[in-house]
């Protein structure tokens, strides 16, 4: 099993729609979790990071779920400007020194 | 500030051919990492540097070397390329352990990539 596993997509929404991805981890000592934006071709950067008790900013909301070893993104009323890849990326530890990133979840908004 | 920047942003080798790629950040940064993506894996880390003067393999840290010059630069070298290698080069940094918000301390920044084809 991978260590990061997501869906790859595509995911193709209408504009306004909402949108959930999931990223399920097997390193159960895991403690910090992320979700990375990257538009194509780019850098990858920084949507969120996600906290045990879920947080929000703006249409977008993650949540994770320490039992079943999974996190979620949640975009609401999407944009045409949300479309990218959405990377999971899961920390074993809480110093820094291993990354590990999912394949990424493909998102295409739809006029 | 500049951020997280790397040199070239594209390059084509031949096999056998040896290269630097280089990364220097402005953020004052205690750790940095080399990346590799290739379609449908994500990025998988290569090396990676906790702090100026230390550095650690990655998942496939093999044919490529690293240095850490001071804190500010850290230098990926493939010394005799192989055409598995072709792939886009991430270089990266956090703060790490230095205080404030763990969220904030394990964010990474990213460079523009390198684009590297070898033939």
């Amino acid at each position: 099993r991978k260590e990061v596993e997501q869906d790859p997509g595509p995911f193709n929404v209408p504009e306004g729609a909402t949108v959930a991805f999931n990223c399920t981890y097997s390193n159960s000592a895991s403690q910090s979790f992320f979700w990375y934006r990257q538009d194509c071709r780019k850098e990858p950067k920084l949507l969120m990071s996600v906290y045990s008790s879920g947080n929000e900013d703006g249409r977008f909301t993650a949540q994770l779920n320490r039992a079943s070893q999974y996190i979620s993104l949640l975009i609401r009323d999407s944009k045409l400007s949300d479309s990218a890849t959405y990377l999971c990326v899961v920390n074993p530890d809480n110093y820094g020194q291993n990354f590990v990133f999912g394949p990424g979840t493909r998102l295409s908004v739809l006029p | 500030n500049a951020g997280v920047t790397q040199t070239p942003k594209f390059q084509v080798l031949k096999t056998g051919q040896s290269m630097t790629l280089q990364c220097a950040q402005d953020m004052n940064h205690n750790s940095m990492y080399w990346y590799r993506q290739d379609p449908g894996m994500g990025l998988r880390l290569i090396y990676y540097s906790a702090s100026e003067g230390t550095t650690d393999k990655g998942e496939v840290p093999n044919g490529y070397n690293v240095s850490r010059l001071n804190k500010r630069e850290f230098s990926l070298r493939l010394e005799s390329a192989a055409p598995s290698q072709t792939s886009v080069y991430f270089c990266a940094s956090t703060r790490s352990l230095s205080g404030g918000a763990l969220s904030e301390a394990l964010r990474q920044y990213f460079g523009p990539g390198t684009r590297l084809t070898v033939l």
